[in-house]
């Protein structure tokens, strides 16, 4: 079975500071690579990867994919309170996603 | 357009007895997952509907049962519950299976607390 792994599993920081976020995966069917943010209840779509090498970018939040390392990293400049929260991955594998046990980051002021 | 709504929001049950969760997607979709997550375990895949079929099941008991309806809205049952089925259930919805799906909207969750 497919297996995502995350790393660290909790993550404090102060405003300001730059963090970098870890999954790496394996898989047995690779369609693509996602990552979700989780605050109070439901996960919201950040950013979905098929490609290695090439970097997906949201204002503060970038990622990208090493296909050959089976790895995905998720970074965040100047980090601010509201970006405390439960940071998720997942593997969409065929049709089926599986998810990694998320990393917890605390942002204070 | 409205989001993904699920009911209850919170629910206590005893052991023992059994529980139905809802889910209803957002309009157009009709895929729906369905996840369980937990301090310990993280968010651990259930199972998936498409079209009224079940697509793709987790590593649950048979305890766990879902269905879903021609309006794409889905059911999830728990029967006999025991203490460690206490978790946060969340449906997502697609477009289409997740073999196409690029993303999953996620609804807001149903707290199942287990006594």
């Amino acid at each position: 079975e497919d297996k995502v792994v995350q790393s660290p599993l909790s993550l404090v920081v102060h405003e300001g500071d730059t963090v970098t976020l870890n999954c790496s995966y394996e898989v047995t069917n690779f369609r693509s690579l996602l990552w979700y943010k989780q605050e109070k209840k439901a996960p919201t779509f950040l950013f979905m990867l098929t490609s290695s090498g090439i970097e997906k970018k949201s204002g503060r939040l970038s990622s990208i994919l090493d296909k050959k390392e089976l790895f995905s990293i998720l970074n965040i400049t100047a980090t601010q309170t509201g970006d405390s929260a439960i940071y998720l991955c997942a593997d969409l594998n065929f049709n089926k996603f599986y998810f990694g046990s998320g990393t917890k980051l605390n942002v204070k002021p | 357009k409205a989001g993904v709504t699920q009911t209850p929001r919170y629910l206590i049950k005893t052991r023992g007895q059994q529980v139905t969760l809802s889910c209803s997607p957002i309009s157009g979709h009709r895929s729906v997952s369905w996840y369980q997550q937990t301090p310990g375990q993280g968010l651990q895949f259930l199972f998936e509907y498409f079209s009224e079929t079940q697509r793709n099941k987790g590593n649950f008991p048979g305890r766990f049962s879902g269905r879903q309806f021609s309006n794409s809205r889905s059911e999830m049952n728990v029967s006999t519950l025991e203490l460690g089925d206490s978790a946060l259930y969340l449906c997502a919805s697609s477009l289409a299976a997740g073999i196409r799906s690029n993303e999953q909207f996620f609804g807001p969750g149903t707290r199942l607390t287990v006594l």
